[in-house]
């Protein structure tokens, strides 16, 4: 499976545009790009996926550039209830997804 | 809305002991997972099952089993619990298709190995 490599942890302030960037340089071509959001004491949340170009749904947008080597989480406008843990996931929907493992995610931080 | 219960929230067992954690998914997905999480760790896959009576070793099956003898329930067995499978376990579930990483997660069962 791709290795991802995402910021241990992020800080911003309500209302601001977050970005948190995933980097999976060696990206296989049946890989699809998940994030999942996480509370404390919670399960993950499924947020969006993406395999090119830029995926939106009502939470968030996915940014991938051409050579999907890294992909862009963006959350517009975060509020105090966005501080949680996301965690990039890189998998093939085939074979392979077996050694699936979530990595340590990057743990945001909203401040009024 | 999306259901997937756990059967305990919290639990303490000795060593040596069998367990039993239980996953209900009430949306009739095909795909259900059993993952342990661990602090510097993340998730990590346990098992996997595709289908009733069909299963798939994740990434860390030893020490573990499972069973789904019905679509909606899975489950996770420590056959002889240790201390070292101390941790949080989640079950989730999914679609097939372009929807299998679309996974609905349960809120965990938190256990100790004492």
């Amino acid at each position: 499976l791709a290795k991802t490599t995402q910021p241990i942890s992020m800080d911003s302030y309500e209302g601001q545009e977050v970005n948190i960037t995933c980097s999976h340089n060696n990206i296989a071509t049946n890989d699809y790009i998940t994030w999942y959001q996480q509370f404390p004491s919670q399960g993950p949340r499924f947020i969006i996926q993406g395999y090119k170009t830029k995926v939106t749904n009502e939470v968030a947008s996915l940014f991938i550039p051409a050579d999907r080597k890294s992909s862009t989480l963006s959350l517009p406008r975060v509020s105090l209830s966005d501080t949680a843990v996301y965690y990039c996931l890189v998998a093939p929907r085939g074979t392979g997804f077996q050694k699936l493992v979530f990595g340590t995610g990057t743990r945001l931080l909203v401040s009024p | 809305d999306v259901k997937v219960t756990q059967s305990s929230r919290y639990l303490v067992k000795r060593t040596g002991e069998k367990v039993f954690l239980e996953c209900v998914q009430d949306m009739d997905h095909e795909n259900m997972f059993w993952y342990r999480q661990d602090p510097g760790l993340g998730l990590r896959l346990i098992y996997f099952s595709y289908d009733v009576k069909m299963k798939e070793k994740g990434d860390i099956p030893e020490g573990y089993s499972v069973s789904r003898e019905k679509k909606e329930r899975f489950s996770l067995i420590l056959e002889s619990a240790s201390t070292n499978q101390t941790s949080m376990y989640l079950c989730a579930s999914s679609l097939s298709g372009s929807s299998f990483y679309e996974q609905y997660f349960g809120p965990g069962t938190r256990l100790t190995v004492t």
